[in-house]
């Protein structure tokens, strides 16, 4: 198992552009979330999904999206790029709530200049 | 509103002592709690949980403790092994809430 993936792993972006942050799990689990990761600070719930089709904001959800057509993948998707938005991405799955530990990908470095 | 806070962003223990991470939190509705370890350039990892119904649990040299009343969960560590050095994140749970909430991290570093 790869566990979770994280696509790219590096990224420079220039304000007002767009992109997508690839998240994809092989462990057939349910639940799926995005982070962010500002310096000095805890992760940052940015939106999750219950399951394929359902999505659901998290704490900070302004200026990003997502989808969720199949189990696997959760691509987080970047509208109009903001320096606000400079921060490490990380995206998580669980096989169900509550008490379920959460697994990490690696993480995405994005830079908006 | 910071409902899960780590108020030590560092900490630095000799190699071979007890490590003690804490952690308090506000919402007295958080029914499970947990630790995550993280290295730089990798995602966190999951170390060790406990219920709210329990008051310690354990796991070879990590130890979570729960104070229910003082809303407050420290992290034991012992002996401390230079490999512990890494940020250790705590995260609580509200029951049928589907999200985590993090703390902001402690940075432990621990000296040969």
């Amino acid at each position: 198992n790869a566990g979770v993936t994280q696509t790219p792993k590096f990224r420079i972006l220039k304000i007002g552009q767009s992109m997508t942050l690839q998240c994809t799990q092989d462990m057939n689990h349910n639940y799926m979330y995005w982070y962010r990761q500002d310096p000095g600070m805890g992760l940052k719930l940015i939106y999750y999904s219950v399951g394929a089709g359902i999505t659901d904001k998290g704490e900070v959800p302004n200026g990003y999206n997502v989808s969720r057509s199949t189990t696997e993948d959760f691509p987080l998707r970047l509208e109009l790029a903001a320096p606000s938005q400079t921060s490490v991405y990380f995206c998580a799955s669980s096989y169900s709530t509550d008490s379920d530990e959460q697994y990490f990908g690696p993480g995405t470095r994005l830079t908006v200049t | 509103d910071q409902q899960v806070k780590q108020n030590s962003p560092s900490l630095s223990v000799q190699e071979g002592r007890i490590s003690i991470l804490n952690c308090d939190y506000t919402n007295s509705m958080f029914d499970y709690f947990l630790w995550y370890k993280k290295y730089p350039a990798e995602g966190p990892t999951f170390l060790i949980s406990i219920s709210s119904i329990k008051d310690k649990n354990e796991d070879g040299r990590f130890t979570v403790f729960l104070n229910k009343s003082a809303k407050h969960l420290s992290l034991h560590i012992v002996p401390s092994q230079p490999g512990d050095s890494a940020v250790y994140f705590c995260a609580a749970i509200l029951q049928g809430a589907q999200k985590l909430v993090f703390g902001q991290g402690t940075r432990l570093t621990i000296n040969p």
